[in-house]
């Protein structure tokens, strides 16, 4: 089963500020989708990337996907309260088994 | 409704007794998926569906915990003996498909929150 890391644990910003999360792992991605959770709720898939070097854009979101498909980073754009929640990385293997999620950034943005 | 439903949303109960979690996914996704979330925690894979097969149990924390599903839609899980250490939120998540080097987007109930006294 591949092991994914998160960076930071917790983030604690202003409105208006820029951040980065990132997600790494020492196995190769087959593919790597990124989920937002707030409390309450089941987490929210926000992007998936596939292509090493993979860039996409959701409004303020930037996901990039590492050359080698090893590690994935998450970029806000000034960042709002609407952000706060606890941001996950998620990887299968081949056959979709074992689907796995990271520990996750928490994530708070102060007004 | 159209999304994935869990229940209960929220039980309690004394250690040493069973409880069984219900999820009902969305229509026609084959794949299904629990996931327990401990307070302030990540994600952990416990078991995954795809039909009615379940090709790999390994990620269930010990034999009191099970999981069916019938009919390739309903599934329950059951934890046998409940012992304090099972209080987290169980999440479910169905999926339209999973096949060879893709996963399809997960959707995600709203959980049942279980509480071991």
């Amino acid at each position: 089963t591949q092991l994914l890391e998160q960076s930071p644990q917790f983030l604690s910003i202003q409105e208006g500020e820029n951040l980065t999360v990132y997600c790494n792992s020492s196995s190769v991605f087959s593919s790597l989708q990124w989920y937002r959770q707030e409390p309450g709720e089941g987490p929210v898939l926000l992007v998936t990337v596939v292509t090493g070097g993979e860039v996409k854009k959701l409004k303020r979101l930037t996901f990039q996907f590492g050359d080698a498909r090893k590690d994935s980073s998450l970029h806000i754009t000034a960042a709002q309260p609407g952000d706060t929640g606890l941001y996950l990385c998620a990887t299968g293997d081949n056959y979709g088994q074992n689907f796995v999620f990271g520990p996750g950034t928490r994530l708070s943005v102060l007004p | 409704g159209a999304g994935v439903s869990q229940s209960p949303s929220n039980k309690v109960t004394e250690k040493g007794k069973d409880v069984e979690l219900r999820c009902d996914p969305i229509s026609g996704h084959t794949a299904l998926y629990w996931y327990r979330q401990r307070l302030g925690q990540g994600l952990e894979f416990l078991i995954y569906f795809q039909g009615n097969s379940a090709p790999d149990k390994s990620g269930l924390p010990s034999d009191r915990f099970s999981a069916e599903r019938t009919g390739e839609s309903v599934s329950t899980l059951t934890i046998q003996r409940t012992q304090q250490e099972d209080s987290a939120v169980y999440l479910c998540a169905s999926s339209p498909y999973s096949h060879r080097g893709s996963t399809g987007e997960l959707f995600f109930g709203e959980g049942s929150r279980l509480t071991v006294l």
